[in-house]
């Protein structure tokens, strides 16, 4: 199985830049697509899709959220970070099956 | 308005079967696989197995001797039966679509979510 590595935790400030990490165990890119997504969830809530395809915002996401990186590494940027945005980031990959989940990054405020 | 919903028991007792059913709508079975994804408490989130769009399923290697996975398209249901069920199976199960393509896989709807509990 490909495991998909994020910090457990971010402090960051309101209004400031947030940068959420993930990291595979081998690449998840087939040709140009890069098949990692990040979703957001918050405290008894389902997770809501933010990012497909590594930069591909989902439709009603703010501008704020943006994501990059190819191969084994990626990034969810938030800038700037809004008090709604408080919450546990995931990525995923579906570049094999099973299509794994990091063990999240929960986003706090410094 | 794509909607998924899933109902079943709160409370199941130690070495029972849990049996969890996602009812869909505004989309077909057909045309999207539909996924079971468990949330131990406080935890992060467990792919557990799929019902492809054309029938096919897969499952989780680590619980693919105690799950099935079914459907009836001509309810917009899919099905999740797990036995032998232990404490830590305790949380909250979604289910969530995926439209088919090598270039998906992700998942862009999810129902609400059902807390089992194992307990006796």
């Amino acid at each position: 199985d490909i495991v998909l590595t994020q910090s457990p935790a971010l402090a960051v400030s309101l209004g400031q830049r947030a940068t959420i990490s993930c990291r595979a165990s081998q690449s998840v890119s087939i040709s140009r697509y890069n098949l990692m997504h990040w979703y957001q969830q918050k405290p008894g809530q389902q997770p809501k899709l933010l990012i497909y395809r590594a930069s591909n915002l989902a439709s009603g996401i703010p501008a704020r959220f943006s994501g990059s990186g190819s191969g084994t590494d990626f990034t969810l940027t938030i800038n700037p970070v809004q008090a709604d945005d408080i919450a546990t980031y995931y990525c995923q990959q579906s570049r094999e099956s099973p299509h794994t989940f990091g063990a999240g990054t929960k986003l706090e405020l410094k | 308005q794509v909607q998924l919903t899933e109902s079943g028991p709160g409370l199941v007792h130690p070495s029972e079967t849990l049996s969890l059913t996602c009812t869909v709508s505004g989309f077909s079975l057909t045309g999207y696989s539909v996924y079971w994804v468990r949330q131990p408490s406080g935890k992060g989130l467990e792919w557990m197995g799929r019902m492809r769009y054309n029938g096919d399923t897969s499952y989780n290697s680590a619980l693919k001797s105690r799950l099935s996975i079914s459907r009836d398209t001509s309810k917009n249901q899919v099905f999740l039966k797990m036995n032998s069920l232990q404490t830590d199976d305790t949380g909250t199960y979604y289910c969530t679509r995926v439209l088919p393509g090598a270039t998906g896989g992700y998942f862009d709807y999810w129902g609400q979510g059902v807390m089992v509990t194992v307990s006796s």
